[in-house]
């Protein structure tokens, strides 16, 4: 079975702070995407990252895929509190059945 | 824009009822999938479907069935629920051969 650990847990921070969130497996994966669920809404993907030592830009949001593509960062930069919100990496492992394999999640909370 | 519509945003529902939640996507989605959220536990996978009548379990499928009659409905079944089925329940859908999944916005169920 292949997990993935994500941490930390829980981040409470300050506006205008910068943080990053780890998401890390013993297993590699073909493709590795970072969701983001607000408080009574489904998870919206944030990012999709393919290639091993990839990075990738979403405003002030930097995701990297590891060489190995084992696992996978993500830094939020000046972080304001719409930024708040449960950040969820998921793997695909790969073959025809397209399930993805879920983090526990990194709940965030950004106080003004 | 893809949308993923479930039927209720909450219920509520007595030990021993069978519950039916709904989920709709107007994408013309091949797969679909039903998740159970809870805290500390993350996002675990009950059913998916990779096409109408198709099914395969998850990975806590025990107490739950679905019914995929049409392509752009999932149904997933409690058939007599219990107090340990409390959860947010989600539902999600993509279309291969990108493995982004699109959820709805979840059906917090409760049972008494």
């Amino acid at each position: 079975t292949q997990l993935l650990e994500q941490s930390p847990q829980f981040l409470s921070i300050q506006e205008g702070e910068n943080l990053t969130v780890y998401c890390n497996s013993s297993s590699v994966f073909s493709s590795l995407q970072w969701y983001r669920q607000e408080p009574g809404e489904g998870p919206v993907l944030l990012v999709t990252v393919v290639t091993g030592g990839e990075v990738k830009k979403l405003k002030r949001l930097t995701f990297q895929f590891g060489d190995a593509r084992k696992d996978s960062s993500l830094h939020i930069t000046a972080a304001q509190p719409g930024d708040t919100g449960l950040y969820l990496c998921a793997g695909d492992s790969g073959g025809s059945n397209y399930k993805l394999t879920f983090g526990k999640g990194t709940l965030l909370t950004v106080n003004p | 824009d893809v949308k993923v519509t479930q039927s209720s945003r909450y219920l509520v529902k007595r030990t021993g009822e069978k519950v039916f939640l709904e989920c709709v996507q107007d994408m013309d989605h091949e797969n679909m999938f039903w998740y159970r959220q809870d805290p500390g536990l993350g996002l675990r996978l009950i059913y998916f479907s990779y096409d109408v009548k198709m099914k395969e379990k998850g990975d806590i499928p025990e107490g739950y069935s679905v019914s995929r009659e049409k392509k752009e409905r999932f149904s997933l079944i409690l058939e007599s629920a219990s107090t340990n089925q409390t959860s947010m329940y989600l539902c999600a859908s993509s279309l291969p051969p990108t493995d982004t999944q699109y959820f709805g916005p979840g059906t917090r169920l409760t049972v008494l």
